[in-house]
């Protein structure tokens, strides 16, 4: 399968905890973007890199968030002491150019308990 | 700032029914204007898409779209539904050369047999 891959599918942590989500976008496709979904909410806006380098940020995502994608090929998003309200799926999508059609992979599932 | 608004949360129709989703966004500059699916368990994936030219659209699987510029529309609608298209419905817009895609809060789609 060559599509958006992600990992975990799933995490579950206790409040206050540490995690790390990482994406494997498609390998031709130098824009990579994350976002997040809550139940009853389409995807919202987190940030986007251009090949390396991180080119927007969502006021959404806070000090604790942070993403890097170092080679310009996969990407991590790092969530620090973690919070209830954290919990939602993350989903990360590429792109081969600026037109908006995306390629989503499948999210990672965040629950904080 | 963009916004796109989907004014149906939940419709259920019986198997051949015609289908038509709503969609709004507000912006008043260029758009490109983007319906994505996400079939039950599966990632969401493109079903259609406008850029510019003819505002009716055609897509995937027998869905349609018609970009109504004045209205800052982009209803999508099928003649005849199946079973298989019971999924959620997102509404997306990328506006002005924005790298972010801004989606609606979804509408999810129930066929009955």
């Amino acid at each position: 399968d060559t599509g958006v891959s992600q990992d975990p599918r799933h995490k579950i942590t206790k409040r206050g905890q540490n995690v790390t989500f990482r994406c494997d976008p498609i390998s031709e496709h130098n824009r990579l973007y994350w976002y997040r979904q809550t139940l009853g909410q389409g995807p919202e806006f987190l940030t986007y890199f251009q090949n390396e380098a991180q080119l927007e940020k969502s006021r959404l995502l806070s000090d604790r968030f942070s993403a890097e994608r170092p080679k310009g090929s996969f990407s991590t998003l790092e969530i620090q002491r973690t919070e209830q309200g954290d919990s939602a799926m993350y989903l990360c999508a590429s792109s081969p150019r600026n037109t908006g059609e995306l390629f989503f992979g499948e999210g990672s599932r965040l629950t904080v308990l | 700032a963009q916004s796109v608004s989907q004014h149906n949360h939940h419709v259920i129709l019986s198997e051949a029914a015609s289908l038509e989703l709503g969609c709004n966004y507000s912006y008043g500059g260029t758009v490109n204007l983007f319906w994505y699916v996400q079939y039950p368990g599966q990632h969401l994936q493109l079903l259609l898409k406008y850029f510019s030219g003819d505002p009716l659209v055609k897509g995937i699987k027998g869905f349609e779209a018609e970009f109504i510029k004045s209205k800052f529309s982009f209803n999508l609608r099928k003649p005849s539904v199946q079973w298989s298209d019971t999924a959620e419905y997102f509404c997306a817009v990328n506006a002005g050369g924005n790298e972010k895609l801004t989606f609606g809060t979804g509408t999810r789609l129930t066929i009955i047999p």
